[in-house]
């Protein structure tokens, strides 16, 4: 069935730090493809996303960029922020399925000052 | 705009009991999701609504858990008798429509249950 695999966490990084995140994924067909984000004490809210291969999903400073022959969406902002620690959620929507949401198991990221 | 309202919190009961959850979408949402986070995993879609009807319930332990949503507004989940991995966050989330074209879902804060 599909499938998403994230990197182990917890990830601890210095404010300005470089930030990656990898996630790859199992599906049939074309899916596509999410970051979630839950910063703490909220509710999980949608970071970015992309619907085709090779679309680059972008939103305050974070980008991932959909690779078809590899099956990965990796998350990564160039230079991070103390506001920027919370839970990280890659997701897909298989296309031609129940249309439901299938999540990885999140990772946290904590941001030193 | 308010988000998407969920209630209780937390709740703690020991197994065998049973408890409830409530959830208020976005106004104007017609799609409505219950997902299960357990602790250390991703949230696991268990019952998903479009209006009042049930569109995908494939993962929910029908034994012990049940949900409706019976004006197509607020709906209600619902846990008996509750055994000790049931422990998670209960999600809501809703939806204008379903999520096949955007992904986007938009979710409550969670419910916490406890069971000893």
């Amino acid at each position: 069935g599909d499938s998403v695999t994230q990197m182990e966490g917890p990830v601890t990084l210095s404010e300005e730090a470089f930030l990656t995140i990898n996630c790859t994924y199992t599906a049939t067909g074309y899916p596509s493809l999410f970051w979630y984000v839950q910063y703490p004490g909220e509710g999980l809210q949608l970071l970015l996303k992309a619907t085709k291969a090779d679309d680059k999903g972008s939103n305050k400073g974070f980008e991932a960029t959909y690779r078809k022959e590899t099956t990965s969406f990796h998350l990564e902002k160039g230079s991070v922020q103390v506001s920027d620690s919370a839970v990280y959620f890659c997701a897909l929507n298989a296309r031609g399925g129940s249309e439901k949401l299938v999540f990885g198991k999140g990772t946290k990221l904590t941001v030193n000052p | 705009e308010a988000g998407v309202a969920q209630s209780p919190r937390y709740k703690i009961i020991e197994k065998r009991q049973s408890v409830a959850f409530w959830c208020n979408p976005i106004s104007g949402h017609a799609t409505l999701y219950w997902y299960q986070q357990i602790l250390g995993q991703g949230p696991k879609l268990l019952i998903q609504f479009q209006n009042n009807g049930v569109v995908d319930d494939s993962q929910l332990p029908k034994d012990r858990f049940s949900a409706e949503r019976l004006k197509g507004v607020d709906s209600t989940l619902k846990i008996q008798p509750a055994k000790l991995e049931d422990s998670a966050v209960y999600l809501c989330a809703s939806s204008q429509r379903r999520q096949g074209a955007t992904g986007e879902l938009f979710f409550g804060e969670g419910s916490r249950l406890t069971v000893l």
